[in-house]
């Protein structure tokens, strides 16, 4: 059964900082893996998703990174800014084939990037 | 408007009541999710229905109940829920088929139960 984990439950920064996200998988069989951003009562809003075949992705100040065999992703957060501060969240997409999809998340990332 | 919409944005009902979530996606999607968040757990995925088909039933009770008129709508039927189905539910959508497909989310419901 897939799980996902992610670590630290809870961050906090001073802005400007530089700052990693990690998040891991136990099964690799997977078709992708997505990072998402969500505000205090809101939905989630997608930020990079990553193919199982791509080793990385990048928009503006984040990277994502995948290492499936090791069962890990990370993401990367330049020069944090008081408005990066939410709860970010990776899911993967379970199977190997287009025809799968369910999406396992892992309980989040809580980031407070002070001023 | 665009994205995914969902309606009402809070809901309160007692546990005799039946009322009913609304999802409705402007992106062109043919797949759509229901969720459940509640504090401290992973999203829980509820139901998927890809081409209006239901393709995921993750042992979720009876007494939710979806429906998918087309691939632009979705709605969650409630009947006769307990205090812990409490939480917010989110609905999501996708392209199915080969490619790179986000999963899109709206800003969910809140639910209450008393």
């Amino acid at each position: 059964k897939q799980e996902v984990t992610q670590i630290p439950a809870a961050l906090s920064v001073p802005e400007g900082e530089n700052l990693v996200l990690n998040c891991s998988f136990t099964d690799s069989a997977i078709y992708n893996l997505q990072w998402f951003r969500q505000d205090p009562g809101k939905g989630l809003t997608s930020l990079l998703l990553i193919q199982s075949s791509q080793r990385e992705q990048t928009s503006g100040r984040l990277n994502a990174s995948l290492d499936k065999s090791s069962g890990r992703s990370t993401l990367y957060i330049a020069a944090s800014q008081p408005g990066d501060s939410a709860t970010y969240l990776c899911a993967v997409r379970e199977g190997t084939t287009s025809g799968t999809y369910k999406y396992i998340f892992g309980t989040g990332t809580r980031l407070k990037v002070l001023a | 408007e665009t994205g995914v919409t969902q309606t009402p944005r809070h809901l309160v009902m007692g546990m005799t009541n039946k009322k009913s979530l609304k999802c409705e996606q402007h992106l062109g999607h043919n797949a759509m999710y229901w969720y459940k968040q509640s504090a401290k757990k992973p999203l829980e995925l509820m139901f998927v229905y890809s081409l209006e088909e239901r393709v995921e039933n993750n042992s979720v009770p009876s007494r939710f109940s979806p429906e998918c008129p087309n691939s632009s709508h979705l709605f969650l039927h409630l009947h006769t829920l307990q205090p812990e189905d409490s939480a917010l539910y989110l609905c999501a959508s996708s392209r199915t088929g080969t490619g790179v497909s986000p999963l899109h989310f709206g800003n969910g419901t809140r639910l209450t139960v008393t």
